[in-house]
Order: C-alpha cells, then sequence, then structure tokens
C-alpha cells in the first residue's frame, strides 16, 4: 500500500513571496504519477500539478513547480510570487501506474497543507 | 465546457435514512471516482467506475454503493446512514490514465 506525508499542516506566507510545501511518499511501485491539488474554500479540488514519475525533468506551470526527488520519494511544490487568491489547502496524491488500459487506480492523499498568503 | 457537476450541494438527512448522491462527469470523461472527505479521516477513496464497470473499490462497507449509467453519469448511495457518514462527499471525472481528476464541488452530507 502506499502513503502520503504532508509534514506541515499550516503555513503562511507574505504576499509576493516564494513558499515550498513538502511531500514525501513510500511505496514499492517503479511507474506512477504524483499530483499536488488545491482546496480552496469553495471546496473544489483543483488540479495544481502533475508528474510522471519515469520523466526525470521537473514538471512546471506558471508559478507552480515541483522539486521530484525519485530516489529519495519527494515531492515538494514551490509556488513562486504568491498571490491571495493562493490560500487554500493542498494535497499531495500518488496514483499508481496500471497497466491496464482501462480506469484509473486510485488517488492515495496526504493530510494537506493549509497555506495562508498574508497580504 | 462544463466541469464535474455534483448534486445536490447540501443534503441533511436523519440516522437510518439512504441517500443518493449524483455526479455528472465532463463530457467524455469514461472514468469517474468517488472520494469521502472527513476532518478526521481525510480524503478516502470510495469507488472508481469506467464504462458502467466498477474497477475499484475502497474500504468502505457494503451500505456504500454506486453505479454507473451508460452516459457515463454516476451515482453513489448510502443506506442506513450513520452519524459517521457526515462529510464532504467528491467527485472527480478523468479522460485518461494519469491525466488527473477534474473534481466536482462536493455534495456536504450531514446525518442527525
Amino acid at each position: 500500500a502506499q502513503t502520503v506525508t504532508q509534514s506541515q499542516p499550516e503555513m503562511s506566507v507574505q504576499e509576493a513571496e516564494t513558499v515550498t510545501l513538502s511531500c514525501t511518499y513510500d511505496t514499492s511501485e517503479s511507474n506512477y504519477y504524483l499530483f499536488w491539488y488545491k482546496q480552496p474554500p469553495s471546496r473544489q479540488m483543483i488540479l495544481v500539478i502533475r508528474q510522471e514519475a519515469y520523466k526525470q525533468q521537473n514538471a512546471t506551470e506558471n508559478r507552480f513547480s515541483v522539486n521530484f526527488q525519485k530516489a529519495a520519494k519527494s515531492f515538494s511544490l514551490k509556488i513562486s510570487d504568491s498571490q491571495l487568491g493562493d490560500t487554500a489547502m493542498y494535497f499531495c496524491a500518488f496514483m499508481k501506474q496500471d497497466g491496464s488500459n482501462f480506469g484509473n487506480e486510485k488517488l492515495t492523499f496526504g493530510t494537506g497543507t493549509r497555506l495562508t498568503i498574508i497580504p | 465546457k462544463a466541469g464535474v457537476t455534483q448534486t445536490p450541494r447540501y443534503l441533511i438527512k436523519t440516522r437510518g435514512q439512504q441517500v443518493t448522491l449524483s455526479c455528472s462527469p465532463i463530457s467524455g470523461h469514461r472514468s469517474v471516482s468517488w472520494y469521502q472527505q472527513t476532518p478526521g479521516q481525510g480524503l478516502q477513496f470510495l469507488f472508481e467506475y469506467f464504462s458502467e464497470t466498477q474497477r475499484n473499490k475502497g474500504n468502505f462497507p457494503g451500505r456504500f454503493s454506486g453505479r454507473q449509467f451508460s452516459n457515463s453519469r454516476s451515482e453513489m448511495n448510502v443506506s442506513t446512514l450513520e452519524l459517521g457518514d457526515s462529510a464532504l462527499y467528491l467527485c472527480a471525472s478523468s479522460l485518461n490514465r494519469g491525466s488527473g481528476y477534474t473534481f466536482g464541488s462536493g455534495t456536504r452530507l450531514t446525518v442527525v
């Protein structure tokens, strides 16, 4: 079974600063996907960024980037130039890459980090 | 394009009753999953459907069931509600493997 650990329950940062959220995971799988999701007070989970384990290059999406260290089983999220709208719960999630072409494997989530951007 | 639509947004039920929640995925998405979110247990996987077949099931009692229709819309049912079933139930759909799920806004179920 896979486990995902987010060791920072809460973080806060001044607007325009950079913040890094930590995530580690444990798995015996060699092929998998990793995701960061954001859940603002509106409750909707929004996909921030995804990473395929076989790709060594770190994924980036505008102000969001990851530091993926496969050997260390670490997948941290860096938010640059933080904005008030980044205030939310952030969840790290793992999905193993099944050989089947049908359907999806389940997402295993961490416990989340509550991020507050201070004006 | 329209996102994942969940209805109703809020629901209050009495212990012992049953409830049905509905989810309409993004057009073209054939994979639909359900998750339960509570403060104590976090986000837990309930089940996943693909082309009307349940492909994956989480560790929940048989009171929790679901189905998917030919148009990919999905429903989940909880029978004999317990207080501990109070939670946010999230539905998510996906176009293909590993692309990441798109979530709905959830149904907040309160059991009294």
